[in-house]
């Protein structure tokens, strides 16, 4: 069974720009969250979704970042426009119910120029 | 606010040890704590999950306890491999309806062949 997918793996952009990041969480798991992992600040909550619904995006740091899931397979986290403290690996995890085992996808590493 | 404070930050043994990895937390009213590893450029893997009314769970030559009115977690490795080798990361599901884990800023260990 496939597990939680991340696309790009990898986005390199300059200053400005736009930046959107995917995540297919595993099928069947009803509860979608993003975070976010530097090397200062460790792994951070941005925001997560209980059946496609928006909960909590407390944690997303600036209106810069917006999230939406428009279905149970699919969501995005777009970064508009992007800065260089932005850069940090972004990722997206699923779990069965809102506070069941995570599992994580492989993430997201972005580098803003 | 939770806090997840995990310690040491670094750990470097031979191998074939045993060893214990610390996870303490500040608010004790938690839903579950689960222990991930994190090898270098990927994701998360879910190790072990502890339910709040659990005291211990066991996978393998891991064993993860809990004492939740002490705020503590500790993660068990038995006869250490350097398989073993990774980030180790706690965190904590919070209790009171809310979601989303509090993570640690991990463990990183190293087993010496």
């Amino acid at each position: 069974d496939a597990g939680v997918i991340q696309s790009p793996r990898h986005e390199v952009t300059e200053m400005g720009q736009e930046v959107t990041l995917r995540c297919k969480p595993i099928s069947g798991h009803n509860s979608l969250f993003w975070y976010r992992q530097t090397m200062m600040r460790g792994l951070e909550l941005l925001i997560y979704f209980n059946n496609n619904v928006p909960i909590d995006d407390s944690g997303m740091p600036e209106d810069r970042f917006s999230a939406k899931m428009p279905n149970a397979s699919f969501s995005t986290l777009k970064i508009q426009p992007s800065e260089p403290r932005d850069s940090a690996v972004y990722f997206c995890a699923s779990s069965l119910s809102s506070n069941g085992e995570l599992f994580f996808g492989e993430g997201s590493r972005l580098t803003v120029l | 606010k939770q806090e997840v404070t995990q310690i040491p930050a670094a750990l470097s043994v031979p191998e074939g040890e045993n060893l214990v990895l610390n996870c303490s937390f500040t608010d004790s009213a938690i839903y579950n704590l689960q222990w991930f590893r994190q090898d270098p450029g990927k994701g998360l893997t879910s190790l072990l999950l502890i339910q709040s009314s659990q005291r211990e769970q066991t996978s393998g030559r891991l064993n993860a306890s809990l004492d939740k009115s002490s705020g503590r977690s500790t993660l068990y490795i038995a006869a250490s491999q350097p398989g073993d080798s990774a980030t180790y990361l706690c965190a904590v599901g919070p209790g009171g309806g809310a979601d989303g884990l509090t993570f640690g800023k991990g463990t990183h260990l190293i087993i010496q062949p």
